[in-house]
This record gives C-alpha cells, sequence and structure tokens, in this order.
C-alpha cells in the first residue's frame, strides 16, 4: 500500500527564516510525486512534480528534490504569504493509481 | 479559460439523508477525480470519470456513487449520511485518465452531517 508521512505537522518561521519541508514516501515503482499548496477554505494549488531521484524543480522561494525515499520542499527567505499547508503526494506506476496524500505540514510565516 | 467550479460551497444535512454535490470541470479536461478531506487530514481518493465512465475508485463503500456528463461536468452522491461524512468534498479535473498527477482544484463543497 502506497503511503506518504509528512513532516513536521506545523511550523512556525520568521519572515526571511530558511526551512525544509520533508515527505517520505513507500511506493510500489514511482509515476510521480506532487507538491501542493492549500489556503485554508480552498482546495490545493498544484506547485510541483518530480519523476526520479535527484530531480529538482524551483518556484519563487519554493525548491523541491526528491531521492528515492523523500522528498523535500526547501523555503527560502519566505514571506508571510507563503503561509499555508504544504501537501505532498504520489502516484504509483500499476494500473488506474490515484493520487495518495500526505496529512500536510502547515506553515506559519510570521513578519 | 474558467476554472473548476463546484457547488454548494456549504451545506448542512442530518444523518440518514442523501446529498449530491456538483463540479464543472475546467475547459478542455475530460477527467475529473473527487477526494474526501477530513479537517486536519490529506485528501483521500473516493472516484475517477474519464469520458463519462468510472476508471477507478478508492476504498470508499458504494452509498458514495458519481456521474460524468458529456460535458465533463460530474455529480457527487452520497446517500444514508454518517456523521463521519463531514468533510470537505474536493473535485478536481486533468486531461487524459490516470497518468497525470496535476490536478486542478475547486474550492471545494464544505458537508457537514448533524
Amino acid at each position: 500500500e502506497d503511503q506518504v508521512t509528512q513532516s513536521p505537522e506545523a511550523l512556525r518561521l520568521q519572515e526571511g527564516e530558511s526551512s525544509s519541508l520533508n515527505c517520505s514516501y513507500t511506493v510500489s515503482g514511482l509515476r510521480g510525486l506532487f507538491w501542493y499548496r492549500q489556503d485554508p477554505g480552498k482546495g490545493p494549488e498544484f506547485l510541483f512534480t518530480l519523476y526520479s531521484a535527484g530531480e529538482e524543480k524551483e518556484k519563487e522561494r519554493l525548491k523541491a528534490t526528491l531521492t528515492k525515499k523523500e522528498s523535500f520542499l526547501h523555503i527560502t527567505a519566505p514571506k508571510p504569504e507563503d503561509s499555508a499547508t504544504y501537501l505532498c503526494a504520489v502516484q504509483g506506476r500499476s494500473g488506474n493509481t490515484p493520487l495518495v496524500f500526505g496529512k500536510g505540514t502547515r506553515l506559519s510565516v510570521i513578519a | 479559460e474558467t476554472g473548476v467550479t463546484q457547488s454548494p460551497t456549504h451545506l448542512i444535512k442530518t444523518r440518514g439523508q442523501q446529498v449530491t454535490l456538483r463540479c464543472s470541470s475546467q475547459s478542455g479536461h475530460n477527467t475529473v477525480s473527487w477526494y474526501q478531506q477530513a479537517l486536519g487530514q490529506g485528501p483521500q481518493f473516493i472516484f475517477q470519470y474519464y469520458r463519462e465512465e468510472e476508471n477507478g475508485r478508492g476504498n470508499f463503500p458504494p452509498r458514495f456513487s458519481g456521474l460524468q456528463f458529456p460535458n465533463y461536468s460530474s455529480e457527487l452522491n452520497v446517500n444514508a449520511l454518517e456523521l463521519d461524512d463531514s468533510a470537505l468534498y474536493l473535485c478536481a479535473s486533468s486531461f487524459g485518465g490516470v497518468g497525470t498527477g496535476e490536478l486542478f482544484f475547486g474550492e471545494g463543497s464544505r458537508l457537514t452531517v448533524l
């Protein structure tokens, strides 16, 4: 069974204080690993797809990396508007496999 | 280009009742999937429709059912509501059936069962 574990559950940062969020996963053949951002009361918003170990993607202050067992979302010099819940999901290769999401990391950036 | 829209945004039902939630997919998308998100949890896959056929289902009982229409809009129906059905129901659209994890989500329908 595919599984995703995200840590920490919650993270509080000062504006400008860089940090990383972790996503550990087990999957029988990885089709892709996905990062989403979710604001309170809204649906998730797609950020990145990573397909193979060693791959990296960047968008503004965010950078996602992937190894064979985990992914990191690095946040450089965060701003208050980066406050949100960040969700990690995996999709396996076999059949009609849907996304399996973790519980997310709730990030608060304080000015 | 219009995004994914869901209705209603909020609703309250009592145990045993039935509910229908609606979703209009993003223009050009032919695949719709539904997720249930309980408070403090990640979204859980309910089922997916591709070209009007269900082509994937998660671990949800048969009282959760759905439809996709020729214009690719979709409905989620839940019968015999239980207290644990209280959650945010998310619709997501994409193109091409299973294979893409780049989903475009609506803002969700918040269901409260009393």
